[in-house]
């Protein structure tokens, strides 16, 4: 089945304490994105990349790091969290960004105390 | 930076009705305008996608229109069901993906 995976679905942790959220898509899509969803605000664009080795900052990319090595792994990273980090993250990816609909991972919820 | 608007907010039907939502986009520069849906606490679907070329998608009840040179496009959804309740929300792209905020619908049996 077609899809992007997120994990952990949901996750509660503390002020400092360096965390990994992981997607993965089985579609070979080049493009991937993160995005952040907070009431009033909408879903903003964290990081994305057009392909292996290439990222590029969104509209929000403070606090955040990414990486891809692989074509279909896209983890997010975050080195120092905070708790104005605390959000509803999604996962997308598409062939391209001009090409075809983007597909969504389930999301993950995370809470910075 | 692209802005994007989507008008109304919320919005309460009941079921039959035909209805119609709004989205405006600030930079005409883009490569499509996508419509997705969101049901609460869940990921979006993809409903439909029009390229910059295209004036407008037609999926089942739903039928989209892009209005590229005005900076609009409409979601016009046909005969309203109360499976049709979610939040409906549009997005624009060139590299950089911009979404609005989003209309939430109810459709009342």
């Amino acid at each position: 089945e077609a899809q992007v995976t997120q994990n952990p679905r949901y996750l509660i942790t503390v002020t400092g304490k360096k965390l990994t959220v992981t997607c993965s898509q089985n579609m070979n899509h080049e493009y991937m994105s993160w995005y952040r969803q907070d009431p009033g605000l909408g879903l903003r664009q964290i990081y994305y990349s057009m392909n292996v080795e290439v990222t590029d900052k969104g509209d929000v990319p403070e606090g955040y790091k990414v990486s891809r090595k692989e074509k279909r792994n896209f983890p997010l990273i975050l080195e120092s969290p905070s708790p104005n980090q605390t959000s509803l993250y999604f996962c997308a990816s598409s062939l391209g960004p001009s090409l075809n609909e983007q597909f969504f991972g389930p999301g993950t919820r995370l809470t910075v105390l | 930076k692209q802005e994007v608007t989507q008008i109304p907010a919320a919005l309460s039907v009941p079921e039959g009705e035909n209805l119609v939502l709004n989205c405006s986009f600030t930079d005409s520069a883009i490569y499509n305008l996508q419509w997705f849906r969101q049901d609460p606490g869940k990921g979006l679907t993809s409903l439909l996608l029009i390229q910059s070329s295209q004036r407008e998608q037609t999926s089942g009840r739903l039928n989209a229109s892009l209005d590229k040179s005005s900076g609009r496009s409409t979601l016009y959804i046909a005969a309203s069901q109360p499976g049709d309740s979610a939040t409906y929300l549009c997005a624009v792209n060139g590299n950089q993906f911009y979404f609005g905020t989003g209309t939430s619908l109810t459709v009342i049996p």
